[in-house]
């Protein structure tokens, strides 16, 4: 499976837009690009996934560009209940699982 | 409709004690995980479901470590004797098939092996 690559932290203004960048330079064809968080130390919470056309629903929107190399999770309206940790994680569509592969992700830090 | 639901939410034991945890995963799903966070380490994947039958186990770190899901519904995973680097929080996750959806994931059981 294509790895990620991911800032460690980043600060985000209550009420402006959070952008997470993640980077898979090796993603291949028939690998979704998923994205999840983790609130404190609950568990891991879904958030959006795509392979190829950008996605949105109500939580968060998903940007990939063209090659596919890359992608950025975009919370509109950041809240501070939005302050988390992110993963960016690709999966084949044909695996028949979800055996993911957690990075460090992104520790998302949203301030009042 | 209820979420993917674990028990116990925390455990304490003591070293070369025995723990079992037990998931619920959305009923329905098939498909049921185990991952684990160990401390200072990324969330691992442990084993894969599908009803009852393991389809991947590649990630249960020994065999101090057993996982069972009889009748295909709830699911327990049982290490013993438990161990100081077992402790951590072992999450549980369930989904409905095994290429298009996602997969949920439940609270965690937090684990201390003192």
């Amino acid at each position: 499976d294509a790895k990620t690559t991911q800032p460690t932290s980043m600060d985000c203004a209550e009420g402006r837009a959070a952008n997470l960048p993640c980077n898979h330079s090796t993603i291949s064809g028939n690998e979704y690009v998923y994205w999840y968080r983790q609130i404190h130390s609950q568990g891991p919470q879904y958030i959006i996934h795509g392979l190829k056309n950008n996605e949105t629903n109500e939580m968060a929107s998903l940007i990939i560009t063209e090659d596919r190399k890359s992608s950025t999770l975009i919370l509109p309206h950041a809240t501070l209940r939005d302050t988390a940790v992110y993963y960016c994680i690709v999966r084949p569509d044909t695996s028949g699982t979800y055996k993911y592969i957690f990075g460090t992700g992104t520790r998302l830090k949203v301030l009042a | 409709e209820a979420g993917v639901t674990q028990f116990p939410s925390h455990s304490v034991i003591e070293k070369g004690q025995t723990v079992t945890l037990r998931c619920d995963p959305i009923s329905g799903h098939d498909n049921l995980y185990w991952y684990r966070r160990v401390m200072g380490k990324e969330i691992k994947f442990l084993l894969h479901f599908v009803k009852e039958s393991k389809q991947d186990e590649s990630g249960m770190p020994n065999n101090r470590f057993l996982a069972e899901r009889t009748g295909g519904t709830y699911s327990t995973l049982k290490v013993q004797p438990a161990e100081l680097e077992d402790s951590g929080v072992y999450f549980c996750a369930s989904s409905q098939d095994g290429n298009r959806g996602t997969i949920y994931f439940g609270e965690g059981s937090w684990l201390t092996v003192v």
